[in-house]
């Protein structure tokens, strides 16, 4: 059964230090998305990405924050200058249709980030 | 703007008995309302949904939810736990045109006593 990969599954990084966070959607997907969860804490939207552009951003998702989706099958999130509260599960996900909100979100395994 | 609220943040049930998480939504435009299940280091997976056809859904593992729209609720149950459902478990929503991202609740811990 096709499945959404992400990479790494955990990372532990210094503060200030830029972090990469991969994802391989599910192939014939066309929106992709960030959330993340903060431990304890609600599963935050940061980022929509469609049709090589960003479609819509949280207030999270600031001037620290990229998404890239460099060879047509990888989607990464960056972040340039990681903060002590960056530190949360980072889940990828992706949905076959644009313009489908009733569509089934296929979410990744999640990438841990630790900033210390 | 849409949000939801999930009341209880652990419920414990015992093996057999039934399961009732609770689930609260606020929505501006008519919603679309999901259940999500997290199983300990995985992804989350879609359990059911909501999408303007029958207000009782069925979903998978024996789920089920009711939309109730004079009460703005959302409620997953199970009649019987099994021991495989301890997980957490989301409510999302979304509206129905335009924006697609889903609102997440701060989840619920269900734990099952054997």
């Amino acid at each position: 059964e096709p499945e959404v990969t992400q990479t790494p599954s955990h990372q532990v990084t210094q503060m200030g230090q830029e972090v990469i966070l991969r994802c391989v959607p599910i192939s014939n997907h066309l929106y992709f998305y960030w959330y993340r969860q903060i431990l304890g804490q609600k599963v935050e939207f940061l980022v929509s990405f469609y049709n090589n552009e960003i479609s819509e951003k949280s207030e999270i998702f600031d001037d620290q924050f990229s998404v890239e989706r460099p060879d047509g099958s990888n989607f990464t999130l960056k972040i340039r200058s990681t903060k002590l509260e960056d530190s949360a599960m980072y889940f990828c996900a992706s949905k076959r249709l644009a313009g489908d909100p009733s569509g089934e979100l296929f979410f990744g395994e999640g990438s841990r980030l630790t900033v210390l | 703007a849409q949000s939801v609220t999930q009341l209880g943040s652990h419920v414990s049930v015992s093996e057999g008995a039934l399961v009732l998480l609770r689930c609260n939504y606020s929505s501006s435009v008519p919603p679309y309302l999901f259940w999500y299940v997290q199983y300990p280091n995985q992804g989350l997976q879609l359990l059911l949904k909501y999408t303007s056809a029958a207000t009782l859904v069925k979903g998978i593992n024996g789920f089920e939810a009711e939309f109730k729209k004079s009460e703005t609720s959302f409620h997953l149950t199970k009649p019987s736990a099994h021991m495989s459902d301890a997980a957490e478990y989301f409510c999302a929503v979304s509206g129905n045109f335009g924006n697609e991202k889903l609102t997440f609740g701060t989840g619920t811990r269900l734990t099952i006593i054997p």
